[in-house]
This record gives structure tokens, sequence and C-alpha cells, in this order.
């Protein structure tokens, strides 16, 4: 099976900074999926940002943007212009096509944003 | 917008019981997911399923059974609930139907979840 690992279980940035969340995993497959998901408090887990493997681009949406390092197996998100609303848990999952389209998540990082 | 309920947020059982956590989705999703959620161990799959009636076990699958009558539903069930059964409970729907989905292929979509407590 697939492993996915967020070595930093907590995490803060001051308002309008920019921060890094780590992710790295490990297969052996050539063609994959990586999201990075966000869960606010008591809030609903929603999807932040997707990559496919095959496309060596690092996908972007708005401030959020990924640095996708297909051989070091490494995929960390960036937030850039951090705001008070980014406060969240966020988890890096890794998806193997036809295997279900099931996801296999990090234990996440706690995103702290303070004023 | 798609829509994933779960039947309960919060739900409290005995030991012993049988329980039934409900989810239903309303975008024609083939694929459903129930995740269980804990502090420090991130999302573990349960069970999913990518059609009707059909179903396989995820990394945690002992203790649970699913059920998948129709498409829109899909209904984690906990036969003889123990303490450590104690958690949160995640739905998800997906769908790998490009042409459907578009721009979201493969994105899961998340319920609210239901908090589940075995005393």
């Amino acid at each position: 099976a697939q492993t996915v690992t967020q070595s930093q279980p907590e995490m803060s940035v001051q308002e309008a900074e920019t921060v890094t969340l780590s992710c790295t995993y490990d297969t052996s497959e050539s063609n994959y999926y990586l999201f990075w998901y966000k869960q606010p408090p008591s809030r609903q887990m929603i999807l932040v940002i997707r990559q496919e493997a095959y496309k060596q681009q690092n996908a972007t949406e708005n401030r959020f943007s990924v640095n996708f390092q297909k051989a070091a197996k490494s995929f960390s998100l960036k937030i850039s212009d951090s705001q008070l609303g980014d406060t969240a848990m966020y988890f890096c999952a890794f998806m193997k096509p036809n295997s279900g389209y099931a996801l296999n998540f990090g234990k996440g990082t706690s995103l702290l944003v303070t004023p | 917008d798609v829509k994933v309920t779960q039947s309960s947020r919060y739900l409290v059982k005995r030991t012993g019981e049988k329980v039934f956590l409900e989810c239903v989705q309303d975008m024609d999703h083939e694929n459903m997911f129930w995740y269980r959620q804990d502090p420090g161990l991130g999302l573990r799959l349960i069970y999913f399923s990518y059609d009707v009636k059909m179903k396989e076990k995820g990394d945690i699958p002992e203790g649970y059974s699913v059920s998948r009558e129709k498409k829109e539903r899909f209904s984690l069930i906990l036969e003889s609930a123990s303490t450590n059964q104690t958690s949160m409970y995640l739905c998800a729907s997906s769908t790998s139907r490009f042409g459907l989905a578009g721009a979201n292929y493969n994105e899961q979509f998340f319920g609210p979840g239901t908090r589940l407590t075995v005393l």
C-alpha cells in the first residue's frame, strides 16, 4: 500500500505571510494523482488542489500552489498571503487510478493563521 | 453543487449495539467511501463501493460491514459496537466519468461527518 507522510503535525503562520506544508509519499506506480484537502474547524473537508503525476507543471489555485517533485516523491503545498480563514487541518492524499479511486491520506498538518 | 449528507452529526451508542450510519449523495456518483478519522492518525479507509451492490474492503474493515442497495446511498454498519469504534466517520463520493465530472474528475466530496461515541 502507498504511504503518505506529513512530517509537520502543527504549523503557525502570520496573516499575509507564506507557509509551506510538506508531504512525501512512497509508491512504485508511475501514474497517480495527488491531492491536498482542507478541513476547517467543525466544517466539511474540501479539495484545495490536485496534481496528476504525468503533468510536469505544478498545479496552482489562486493563493495555493504545489511543488511536485516526482523523483523525490515530494508534494508540498504553498499558501501565499495567508488569511485567517486558512486555519484548518490540511491532509495530503494519494490516489492510484484503477484501484477503486480511494485515497490514502497522511496524518494531517494543523495550520493556525494568526493576526 | 455536490451534496453529501450523513444521517447524524452526533451519535451515542452502547457497547454491543448494532449501529447504522447512512450516507446519501445527490450527484449520481458511482464511487462512495467510508473513512474513519482519529486524531494523529488522519483518515483511514474502511470500505468503498464503485457500483450498486459492489463493495471492497479498505485498510481497516474489521468490525464493519457496508450496504449499497441504491446508487445514491451507502450505509456503514457496526455489527456489535465496541468502545474502540468511538470516532469520527466521514462519507465521501466521487465520479471517474470525465464527461460527468469535468474539472472535478476523481475529486472526492465529503459529508459533514458523524461523531460516534460508544459507551
